[in-house]
């Protein structure tokens, strides 16, 4: 069975320090990856979708980036973050040209 | 523009009657439906989808959902709640763009 995996679950860092939020996915190949934000516990926001291995669709433009250096990998990054990064972020996959996404447990991030 | 509405921020309801979770949709042509449940501090479990066929969908743990193409609605339902189901439910729809649109969530509180 298919697998989504985030880390860290947690994590606090202060304004202008770098960030880089892991997702991976298991028993699949190929898979379409995404990158969600949720804030204030509500509303989900697509930040990046890939359909594959370095090829990334950004859908909000902002300080965050994403890449996809392996086939069930997908990276989160920033060189420096902003209050307003804060939030829980939410990593989903779904099958190549599927439309059912599963999402991952989420990384809570926190800036100060 | 193709959105997802649900109307009611909160929904209160006692243990063992019955639910409704509203969501109405604006979607061109045929559209995809999906209902997510999220637990606090986790990711989003997939519940349900409507793609074509049956107007009445069933779900994960009872759960079912009744897709009305004249009111553009696909509301969730459950005969009998449980105080386990207290939680925030997201109602989604498939754009044909790879993404996923979802509405501003609803949270659910069953009372003892």
């Amino acid at each position: 069975s298919q697998t989504i995996h985030q880390w860290p679950a947690t994590l606090v860092q202060p304004v202008g320090s770098p960030l880089s939020l892991e997702c991976t996915v298991e028993g699949t190949s190929n898979p379409n990856l995404y990158w969600y934000r949720q804030a204030a516990g509500r509303g989900l926001q697509l930040l990046f979708y890939s359909v594959g291995i370095g090829q990334i669709s950004s859908e909000v433009p902002q300080n965050l980036s994403a890449s996809r250096p392996q086939d069930r990998q997908f990276i989160l990054s920033s060189k420096k973050l902003l209050l307003s990064d804060s939030g829980f972020y939410l990593c989903a996959w779904s099958v190549t040209g599927g439309e059912t996404q599963y999402f991952g447990p989420g990384t809570r991030l926190l800036v100060l | 523009a193709q959105s997802v509405a649900q109307p009611e921020d909160q929904v209160n309801v006692a243990e063992g009657n019955p639910l409704t979770v509203k969501c109405t949709y604006s979607v061109s042509g045929n559209p995809y439906l999906f209902w997510y449940v999220q637990y606090p501090n986790r990711g989003l479990q997939f519940l349900l989808k409507y793609i074509t066929g049956d107007n009445l969908v069933k779900g994960s743990y009872g759960f079912e959902a009744e897709f009305n193409k004249s009111q553009t609605s696909f509301h969730l339902k459950k005969p009998s709640a449980l105080v386990s189901d207290s939680a925030l439910y997201f109602c989604a729809a498939y754009t044909g763009r790879r993404a996923l649109t979802f509405g501003s969530g609803t949270r659910l509180q069953v009372q003892p």
